[in-house]
């Protein structure tokens, strides 16, 4: 079975400064997607960041980047420049490839104080 | 464009109304999602349907019945909920099963 951990409940961070999320998993597949999802207060979940598992480079997208570390199978998320528009719920997620199930972590909540 | 679309965004319904979400997409993607959200924890799959085919269904009891009609859209039927059911109903859809879900703004659901 597979197991997606997030060890932080609740962050904050200032504005304009760098954060990281930690996030954890089990599996035994060498085949997967890991992903990050934003769920700010509107309550739409909104995709961050994607990265393959077969790829050594780690994912980028604007201020935000992943530390994939596949042996260590642990998948950190570092914000950058952090905006108040940051504040939300972050979801960890994984998922096999071809899979019907999405795994998620318990989340979580960044405040992003002005 | 990843747009899903969800309608109503919030329903008020007494436990012996009959009611439907609805969930669109016009991306072209085979596999559609329901998912519920209570607060402050991570959505719980409920249907996943590929090619219009129902694919999974999580045990979930009989009260919610989901519907494809087409590929592009998403019914979820309820009918006789009890209170515990309020929450926020996702609709997620993705390529192919397996490959990056794409979330609606949900429905916010209160039974009273």
């Amino acid at each position: 079975a597979q197991t997606v951990t997030q060890s932080q409940p609740e962050m904050s961070v200032q504005e304009a400064e760098t954060v990281t999320l930690s996030c954890t998993y089990d599996t035994s597949e060498s085949n997967y997607y890991l992903f990050w999802y934003k769920q700010p207060p509107s309550r739409q979940m909104i995709l961050v960041i994607r990265q393959e598992a077969y790829k050594q480079q780690n994912a980028t997208e604007n201020r935000f980047s992943v530390n994939f570390q596949k042996a260590a199978k642990s998948f950190s998320l570092k914000i950058s420049d952090s905006q108040l528009g940051d504040t939300a719920m972050y979801f960890c997620a994984f998922s096999k490839t071809g899979a019907n199930n999405l795994f998620f972590g318990t989340g979580t909540r960044l405040t992003v104080i002005p | 464009d990843t747009e899903v679309t969800q309608t109503p965004k919030h329903l008020v319904m007494g436990m012996t109304n009959k009611k439907s979400l609805k969930c669109e997409q016009h991306m072209g993607h085979r596999a559609m999602y329901w998912y519920k959200q209570k607060a402050k924890k991570p959505p719980e799959l409920m249907f996943v349907y590929s090619y219009e085919k129902l694919s999974i269904n999580e045990s979930v009891p009989s009260r919610f019945s989901p519907e494809c009609p087409n590929s592009s859209l998403l019914n979820l039927h309820l009918h006789a909920l009890q209170p515990e059911d309020s929450a926020l109903y996702l609709c997620a859809s993705g390529i192919r099963l397996g490959e990056t879900q794409y979330f609606g703004p949900g429905t916010r659901l209160l039974v009273l």
